[in-house]
């Protein structure tokens, strides 16, 4: 049974340019909620997708947008690349229910840097 | 606002020894919570969960409390072993979608 699987792994970019990041979810889960994690700190809580459609979402600005398939797997999109997006993003997947996000599997990450 | 913080950034412990980790949340109205380890270059892993009706919750080899009195969580590690070595993130949620995570506490295993 594949886990939470993300794509690419490392990728490096520069300032103003546009990225798309890839995640598949764990089998058998309907939600993917994305994450940034800036070296050293905890996981900041990007959006999370449902049903195709964005339900919550935390202080991003609107240069992260994010997308999901109807086979559950979902895309993160950020543009005009500043150097302060150089962070691991990681993808979690989940089951929702009773309208709460149950346990996060998280990928590996896809470690950008921004230069 | 809501935040969670650990108290120590790193904690160095000898190998057998039991390891505390400690974390403090300012949202009295978090009613779930989750410790997730963390090693090198891979995403964090699900360790212990407990909700806000629970004091106390086992696992294999580790213990969650939680005093909701000071809001405060912690995770124990009995008899800790090198593979125990990562950042342990502590995690909260109030009835929403989304987790709000602490900086994490980084634990070395000594031998």
């Amino acid at each position: 049974d594949a886990g939470v699987t993300q794509s690419p792994t490392h990728l490096i970019k520069t300032r103003g340019q546009q990225v798309t990041l890839r995640c598949s979810p764990k089998s058998g889960h309907d939600t993917v909620s994305w994450y940034q994690q800036a070296l050293g700190q905890g996981p900041q809580f990007i959006f999370q997708y449902y049903e195709e459609e964005e339900r919550q979402r935390g202080n991003f600005p609107d240069r992260f947008s994010g997308h999901q398939f109807p086979n559950y797997s979902s895309e993160l999109n950020v543009n005009a690349l500043l150097l302060g997006d150089s962070a691991l993003y990681l993808c979690a997947s989940s089951l929702v229910a009773g309208g709460r996000t149950g346990e996060l599997f998280f990928g590996e990450g896809s470690r950008l840097t921004v230069l | 606002g809501e935040s969670v913080g650990l108290h120590l950034p790193t904690l160095s412990v000898q190998e057998g020894d039991n390891s505390i980790i400690n974390c403090a949340y300012s949202n009295s109205a978090s009613d779930y919570f989750i410790w997730y380890k963390q090693e090198s270059g891979k995403g964090p892993q699900f360790i212990i969960d407990i909700r806000s009706n629970m004091d106390k919750r086992q696992g294999q080899r580790v213990t969650v409390l939680l005093n909701k009195t000071v809001k405060h969580l912690s995770l124990q590690i009995a008899a800790t072993q090198p593979g125990d070595s990562a950042v342990y993130f502590c995690a909260e949620s109030k009835g929403t979608y989304k987790y709000i995570f602490g900086t994490g506490t980084r634990l070395k295993v000594l031998a």
